[in-house]
This record gives structure tokens, C-alpha cells and sequence, in this order.
């Protein structure tokens, strides 16, 4: 089974532009959860959708946005992109509805932001 | 608020170490604890999950348990190798959520 998939790997971004991640979960899995890591704030959770419905947000501005698509990828979008938001952002995938779940998660993608 | 630390930041060992790497939590009653590695620049692999009603879980070479009371879970691992090197973290969800609170990690390193 394939694991979850996230693209593109690398991103270079200017101050100011918008960019869209993506994040496709383990077949049959129906939770995505995304975070970012930096080396001064280590992982913090940005939000989590199951069945397209937000379940859960963390503590980040609004330029921070995600969505579910009914076959449960799911994207995020950071706009009026900062130097700040460079950091790599995983996304994590579970299983069941039924709350917690273990949680098995993605390559990354590394967001440089110049 | 639950606040998860890890113990030591770093650990350099030689090849063929037991070693234990260590985790504490505030909030003892957890429902998880989940281990990690990371190896530099690339996503988190899972280890172990422990349920809050074990105390200890096994995979090869690492054992990991769990002591709610005291708020404690230690990643044990045998026989270290080169290809252990990594930073390990420990994570744990907030109430009734998928929201894992992660510590800051322990960066091992084993040379040969």
C-alpha cells in the first residue's frame, strides 16, 4: 500500500506570491493533518479535515488555508507569503473516524520563501 | 495545556550501545504516545504507538514504555547502529483530537 504522498517536494517562493501544497493520504484513509517545522518552533499543527469538514485548526493567521476533495486529498495554501513561513510542511494521514488515530505521515514539502 | 519535553537533545554514542532516549508530558491522562524518526530533511517515520492502557510496545530492536503517573516514555534502543542516526520524537494527541503535540526531539547520532 502506498504511503502518503505529498507534492511538489521543493518549492522557492518570493515575499508577497501564494503557493498551494498538496497531500494525498494512504488509500482509505479519510483524516488529513498538516503541520510545519522549523528549526526554532518545531512542529506545530496547522489543521486537520476529515470528510472535507475543518475538525481542527491551530494557532496560525488566516493567510494559512486548507481544503479536503472528497477523495480525501487535500490541499493547503499559504498566501502574501512571508520569510517566516519558510519551513517544511508534512502531512500526516489516519484511518478511522473514531478519535485518536495513529497517524503515519508524509515526505514533506520544503517551502523556501527568498 | 499539554507540554511534551524530550531528554537529552543530542546523544552521540558508539556502535553497539543500548541507549535510552526519554519523554515527559504534563497532562498524564493521554489516550497515546507515539514515536518517531526523522531523518535530516525528510518526513517522520512511526515506530511505536503505545495506548494509554499498555505499558510497553516492541518492534526489533526498540521497546518502548509508557508510565502515565509519572508522565514518562522512554524509546529503548538495542544494539545501536550507524544506520540508527537520526532525531527521534515523541508526540502525544491533545483530548479527543488527532492534534499531536510533539516534543523537541532527541538528535542521535552512533558512529562506528
Amino acid at each position: 500500500k502506498a504511503g502518503v504522498t505529498q507534492t511538489p517536494r521543493y518549492l522557492i517562493k518570493t515575499r508577497g506570491q501564494q503557493v498551494t501544497l498538496s497531500c494525498s493520504p494512504i488509500s482509505g484513509h479519510r483524516s488529513v493533518s498538516w503541520y510545519q517545522q522549523t528549526p526554532g518552533q518545531g512542529l506545530q499543527f496547522l489543521f486537520e479535515y476529515f470528510s472535507e469538514t475543518q475538525r481542527n485548526k491551530g494557532n496560525f493567521p488566516g493567510r494559512f488555508s486548507g481544503r479536503q476533495f472528497s477523495n480525501s486529498r487535500s490541499e493547503m495554501n499559504v498566501s502574501t507569503l512571508e520569510l517566516g513561513d519558510s519551513a517544511l510542511y508534512l502531512c500526516a494521514s489516519s484511518l478511522a473516524a473514531s478519535l485518536p488515530n495513529e497517524q503515519f505521515f508524509g515526505p514533506g514539502t520544503r517551502l523556501t520563501v527568498l | 495545556k499539554q507540554e511534551v519535553t524530550q531528554i537529552p537533545a543530542a546523544l552521540s554514542v558508539p556502535e553497539g550501545e543500548n541507549l535510552v532516549l526519554n519523554c515527559s508530558f504534563t497532562d498524564s491522562a493521554i489516550y497515546n504516545l507515539q514515536w518517531f524518526r526523522q531523518d535530516p530533511g525528510k518526513g517522520l517515520t512511526s515506530l511505536l504507538l503505545i495506548q494509554s492502557s499498555q505499558r510497553e510496545q516492541t518492534s526489533g530492536r526498540l521497546n518502548a514504555s509508557l508510565d502515565k503517573s509519572s508522565g514518562r516514555s522512554t524509546l529503548y534502543i538495542a544494539a545501536s547502529q550507524p544506520g540508527d542516526s537520526a532525531t527521534y520524537l515523541c508526540a502525544t494527541p491533545t483530548y479527543n483530537t488527532d492534534k499531536l503535540i510533539f516534543g523537541t526531539g532527541t538528535r542521535l547520532q552512533v558512529f562506528p
